[in-house]
């Protein structure tokens, strides 16, 4: 299986800060990446597919980068309704992969 | 509206069985691929399983491969899960969502999951 390892694994952030989190495959996958956020007690949300392509309705400060076998979700500015776990996941395989998670909490 | 709701959770022996539901309601159910993917309490997500929009390609995570069967029923617009042989490591709640592909497969919409307890 092709594992996919995010860093940090938490980080802690002001509104307003630029966030950046990483994400690497244990292998290429192309451009398969897709970026999740997560608040607690509810379903994971698609924020970004094939790695730069933001979903409809996800707001503009959310952007995503990279390809092969480094990638990148970055916040331009935190706002209090980003605090959340990001999770990234590659599509590349039949077998799916989340990475472990990263979760932004407030400074 | 998209709509995905998950049953069929809820307290199971270890070794033992349990069949998920999720019923899909405002979209095409039968032109889109699905999977499931489970999250056990206070940890992160892990897929679990995917299945192709005519039900003829299943796909499994090494964890509950054996173990588990994925199926869809496209006349019900009902995708399934059966688990069996439980292990107290499958303790997680279950969300199914469906998947789309523009350029890659992601989910684009999730249940709100049902919790499945293995626990004697």
């Amino acid at each position: 299986d092709i594992q996919m390892t995010q860093s940090p694994s938490s980080l802690s952030a002001s509104v307003g800060d630029r966030v950046t989190i990483t994400c690497r495959a244990s292998q290429t996958i192309s451009s398969y990446l897709n970026w999740y956020q997560q608040k607690p007690g509810k379903a994971p949300k698609l924020l970004i597919y094939a790695a730069s392509n933001l979903r409809s309705g996800v707001p503009s400060r959310f952007s995503g980068s990279g390809s092969g076998t480094d990638f990148t979700l970055t916040i331009s500015s935190l706002q209090p309704e980003d605090f959340a776990t990001y999770y990234c996941q590659q599509s590349y395989s039949t077998s799916w992969t989340f990475g472990q998670g990263t979760k932004v909490e407030i400074k | 509206e998209v709509q995905l709701v998950e049953s069929g959770g809820g307290l199971v022996q270890p070794g033992g069985s349990q069949r998920l539901s999720c019923a899909a309601s405002g979209f095409t159910f039968s032109t889109y691929a699905m999977s499931w993917v489970r999250q056990a309490p206070g940890k992160g997500l892990e897929w679990v399983s995917g299945i192709s929009d005519s039900g003829g390609g299943t796909y499994y995570a090494d964890s509950v491969k054996g173990r588990f069967t994925i199926s869809r029923d496209n006349s019900k617009n009902t995708l399934y899960l059966q688990m069996n042989s439980l292990r107290a490591e499958d303790t997680a709640i279950y969300y199914c969502a469906k998947a789309t592909y523009s350029g890659t497969y992601a989910s684009d919409y999730w249940g709100q999951g049902t919790l499945v307890t293995v626990s004697s």
